[in-house]
C-alpha cells in the first residue's frame, strides 16, 4: 500500500491564483481531513469527510473547498489564494465512520507559498 | 467544544533521562486520547492512543502515556530519552460522542534530547 499520498509536494502561488492540492489513499478509508500546521499553532482542521459525499467544515474553512466524490481521493480547492493561506497541508485518513477508533494515517504533506 | 493544551512550547533532556510532554485535555463525555510525532519535514506518525481500558497505554519507541480522569491529563513518558527522539509531538483529542468530529490536535511540543 502506498498510504496516503499528496501532490504537490511544493508549490508557489501567487496572490489571486487557485489550485486544488490532491490528497489519495488507498487503505480503503471512509474518513478523511485535512489540516493545515503553522509555527506555534499546530495542526487546525480544515475540511474532513466522513464517506463519499459527504463533507463538513472544520476549524478554519473559509477560502478552501472539498468534494469526496470516491472514497480514495479527497482533493482541496483554494479558490483565490491569499497570502495567510501560506502554509504545510496535510491530509490524513482513518479507517471506521466518524474517524472511528483508530489512529490517523498522514500524508506527507504540501508546503504552499502564496506571494 | 473539545480541545487539547500542551503547555509546554518546549523541554530539554539530557539522553539518558526519563522524560515527560504534558497534554490536558477538555471534553463533554469520555475521550478519545492520542500522542503523534512529527520528525522535521515528514508527516505526523502515530504513537500511541488511550481509548478504554487500563489508563497506561505503552506506544511505539517504547513511549507511554498515562490517562488521568480527574486531571484530564494525558502525559507522554518515556524512560531513558534517546536523542533520535528529539521531534515535534503531538497531543490530540476526540470526542466519540460527538458524530462525525475530527481530531483536534494541541499546538505541539519540541522535545529536544542533548547527548
Amino acid at each position: 500500500n502506498a498510504g496516503v499520498t499528496q501532490t504537490p509536494k511544493f508549490q508557489v502561488l501567487k496572490t489571486g491564483q487557485s489550485m486544488t492540492l490532491q490528497c489519495a489513499q488507498d487503505m480503503n478509508h471512509e474518513y478523511m481531513s485535512w489540516y493545515r500546521q503553522d509555527p506555534g499553532m499546530g495542526l487546525r482542521l480544515i475540511h474532513y469527510s466522513v464517506g463519499a459525499g459527504i463533507t463538513d467544515q472544520g476549524e478554519v474553512p473559509n477560502g478552501y473547498n472539498v468534494s469526496r466524490s470516491t472514497t480514495e481521493d479527497f482533493p482541496l480547492r483554494l479558490l483565490s489564494a491569499a497570502p495567510s493561506q501560506t502554509s504545510v497541508y496535510f491530509c490524513a485518513s482513518s479507517p471506521g465512520l466518524a474517524g472511528g477508533l483508530g489512529e490517523q494515517y498522514f500524508g506527507p504533506g504540501t508546503r504552499l507559498t502564496v506571494t | 467544544a473539545q480541545s487539547v493544551a500542551q503547555p509546554e512550547d518546549q523541554v530539554n533532556v539530557a539522553e539518558g533521562n526519563p522524560l515527560t510532554v504534558k497534554c490536558t485535555y477538555s471534553v463533554s463525555g469520555n475521550p478519545y486520547l492520542f500522542w503523534y510525532v512529527q520528525y522535521p519535514n515528514r508527516g505526523l506518525q502515530f504513537l500511541l492512543k488511550y481509548i478504554t481500558g487500563d489508563n497506561l497505554v505503552k506506544g511505539s519507541y517504547g513511549f507511554e502515556a498515562e490517562f488521568n480522569k480527574s486531571q484530564t491529563s494525558f502525559h507522554l513518558k518515556k524512560p531513558s530519552a534517546l536523542v533520535s527522539d528529539s521531534a515535534l509531538y503531538f497531543c490530540a483529542v476526540r470526542d466519540p460522542d460527538q458524530a462525525g468530529t475530527a481530531l483536534i490536535f494541541g499546538k505541539g511540543t519540541t522535545l529536544s534530547v542533548s547527548s
